[in-house]
């Protein structure tokens, strides 16, 4: 089944804690991307990714880092999270620029 | 910065009416694309409008692009509680990135 695969679901963590939420597709796609959620401001791109090794920021990238060292890996890093990266996070691909995206399923994150 | 403002925000709604959709932007898109959202979920990719003035049906859905290509509409006959959920238009930036914004969103109730 053609996917985007995202772990964890859920997640409670520290601030400060280093922590890598991993995104993974099995249809060979070029184009992959990370959003957050939040209430009231809808859904905001983090990252990212128009090929191996090829990365670029989104609207919200403070606070974010990513890597693009497979085709279908594109892990969000949070190297020290604070409690304003309380959020939904999803990760997307696609095989073409800017002709919709294939959502995983989301990773509901909460820093204390 | 391109924008993509929806409106209504929020639309409640009886079984059977009809309802629109819209999604507006001073600047051009190469393409559009609406989207629905179940809470907890990631979107689902409904419809993809390329060609200003382009009409796509899917069922009971209406897609429209606007002749400028800066606006579109979806538009919804004799709604069912099933059409609940978050409507999202989405589209790529034309300023030589490939940011993939998404619109403020529409919540639809469809009540039985």
């Amino acid at each position: 089944e053609a996917q985007v695969t995202q772990n964890p679901r859920y997640l409670i963590t520290v601030t400060g804690k280093k922590l890598t939420v991993t995104c993974s597709q099995n249809m060979n796609h070029e184009y992959m991307s990370w959003y957050r959620q939040d209430p009231g401001l809808g859904l905001r791109q983090i990252y990212y990714s128009m090929n191996v090794e090829v990365t670029d920021k989104g609207d919200v990238p403070e606070g974010y880092k990513v890597s693009r060292k497979e085709k279908r890996n594109f892990p969000l890093i949070l190297e020290s999270p604070s409690p304003n990266q309380t959020s939904l996070y999803f990760c997307a691909s696609s095989s073409r620029a800017n002709y919709g995206y294939t959502f995983g399923s989301g990773t509901r994150l909460t820093v204390v | 910065t391109q924008l993509l403002e929806q409106s209504p925000q929020f639309l409640s709604i009886q079984e059977g009416e009809n309802l629109t959709v819209y999604c507006n932007s001073s600047s051009v898109f190469s393409s559009l694309q609406w989207y629905r959202q179940e809470p907890g979920e990631g979107p689902v990719l409904l419809v993809t409008v390329v060609t200003g003035g382009e009409v796509k049906k899917l069922k009971r859905l209406t897609f429209q692009f606007g002749d400028a290509r800066k606006d579109s509409s979806l538009h919804i006959t004799a709604a069912q509680p099933g059409d609940t959920g978050l409507y999202l238009c989405a589209g790529g930036t034309t300023s030589g990135t490939y940011k993939y914004i998404f619109g403020t969103g529409t919540r639809l109730k469809v009540l039985a």
